[in-house]
């Protein structure tokens, strides 16, 4: 059973960067056949895909995040990580990370709470 | 607002079924996109339940099934039962191979 964990400060301070990471046992993100998604959550509900990282390198990321996100991968430590560049409130989220398997996110993290304030 | 629409919430009595639409486009469900659906519980990591429009993954109780049709696709839960309350959400994908998700649905068990 694939399991995910995300970590990182739970508070971030307007116009700095978000920084969490992913922490992956059961199955290797280095395997092939999957892609590595980042996902957030609003406090209204909604739930927006931030991108995703597969092959070890390969990058995908929302065209309206793009300037500001980088994903990356440490296949040493089985993680991979979520940089947000320029944050504002609006970033204020769950943050999840996920497994995706032919476009379904067949496995989550329970997710990570940040808030962008001073 | 997110891309594909679902109704904020639908309930029914122990036993019932219900249903939970989610609409979306030409350029998501309507481009032939699969559909996958989620049940979560806050606080917890949110559950594939229905996988490929209609596919259930092993342990996932058969009283949850989907359905697409055209720009739309449906979950249905019968024999409602209290531990089914929860939202649910929907999600597909577009041209761009980002996914796309519905606003998410609050199924309450009278």
């Amino acid at each position: 059973q694939v399991q995910l964990q995300e970590s990182g400060p739970g508070l971030v301070k307007p116009s700095q960067t978000l920084s969490l990471t992913c922490s992956v046992s059961g199955g290797s993100i280095s395997s092939g056949g999957h892609y590595w998604t980042w996902i957030r959550q609003f406090s209204g509900k909604g739930l927006e895909w931030i991108g995703y990282i597969y092959d070890s390198g390969s990058t995908y990321y929302n065209p309206s995040l793009k300037s500001r996100v980088t994903i990356s991968a440490d296949t040493s430590k089985n993680q991979f990580s979520l940089k947000l560049t320029s944050v504002t409130a609006a970033d204020t989220a769950v943050y999840y990370c996920a497994r995706e398997e032919r476009r379904a996110f067949d496995f989550w993290g329970q997710g990570t709470m940040v808030t962008v304030s001073s | 607002q997110s891309v594909l629409t679902q109704p904020p919430s639908v309930s029914g009595a122990p036993g019932q079924r219900v249903t939970i639409s989610c609409t979306g486009s030409s350029s998501n469900i309507g481009a032939g996109y699969d559909v996958h659906w989620y049940q979560h519980l806050p606080g917890t990591a949110p559950k594939l339940l229905i996988y490929d429009n209609n596919n259930r993954p092993s342990g996932v109780p058969d009283r949850f099934s989907g359905s697409k049709s055209g720009t739309s696709a449906s979950l249905a839960i019968t024999g409602l039962q209290a531990e089914d309350e929860a939202d649910y959400y929907c999600q597909s994908s577009d041209s761009s191979r980002r996914g796309v998700f519905g606003g998410g649905t609050k199924v309450t068990v009278l």
